[in-house]
């Protein structure tokens, strides 16, 4: 069956270091997104992705956060400059039309920052 | 008042019980509603979609009202399988495939 896959499953950083979490979506799936969950609290959204452009942002996905597609598989979000308050669970998202709840998400990427 | 809430559970019931889910959701555009399903530290899974006319999968039943911007989900006959926190999401808008969560309620269901 395939499925969305995320890398690394678990990053523990510095504050102010960049990360970048990778995501490898399924391949015939067109809309990509990520969202997050901090520990306890519900899931966010903060970007989705179609034709190589961001088509929406939530308030979350600030000027430290960026998207990108660079090779046609990956699907990556950069962090510039971590803050601690960016601790969270980070899912990858892929579906096949703009206009579907079915959303399929990747295991999530943990990022810790200290 | 929170975009979409969910009872805050946890539930715990037997093996067998009949459980129900309330959620009630706040943006009157939203067009689209969905059941996730969310395992312990895991990723979230579509349980099912909400139709305006109710609808059914098996032991599970989902009935939404739109006057009341209320969804439901009613679980029949509780598998020990069933425990897992249950969230209730919105889209944002026809047209949209962003989704809005609620915080969940976990359900536990014990032998």
């Amino acid at each position: 069956e395939p499925e969305v896959t995320q890398t690394p499953s678990h990053q523990v950083t510095q504050m102010g270091q960049e990360v970048i979490l990778r995501c490898v979506p399924i391949s015939n799936h067109l809309y990509f997104y990520w969202y997050r969950q901090i520990l306890g609290q519900k899931v966010e959204f903060l970007v989705s992705f179609y034709n190589n452009e961001i088509s929406e942002k939530s308030e979350i996905f600030d000027d430290q956060f960026s998207v990108e597609r660079p090779d046609g598989s990956n699907f990556t979000l950069k962090i510039r400059s971590t803050k601690l308050e960016d601790s969270a669970m980070y899912f990858c998202a892929s579906t096949w039309t703009g206009n579907t709840g079915e959303l399929f998400f990747g295991e999530g990427s943990r990022l810790t920052v200290l | 008042r929170k975009e979409v809430e969910q009872d805050p559970g946890p539930f715990n019931v037997p093996e067998g019980a009949t459980v129900a889910f309330n959620c009630t959701y706040s943006n009157s555009a939203s067009q689209s509603f969905f059941w996730y399903r969310q395992d312990c530290r895991k990723e979230p899974k579509l349980l099912m979609s909400v139709y305006s006319s109710g609808n059914e999968d098996g032991r599970f039943t989902a009935q939404l009202n739109r006057a009341s911007q209320y969804i439901s989900l009613l679980i029949r006959d509780s598998k020990l399988s069933d425990s897992a926190t249950y969230l209730c999401v919105v889209n944002k808008a026809e047209g949209y495939s962003t989704l809005t969560f609620g915080k969940g309620t976990m359900l536990l269901v014990s032998p």
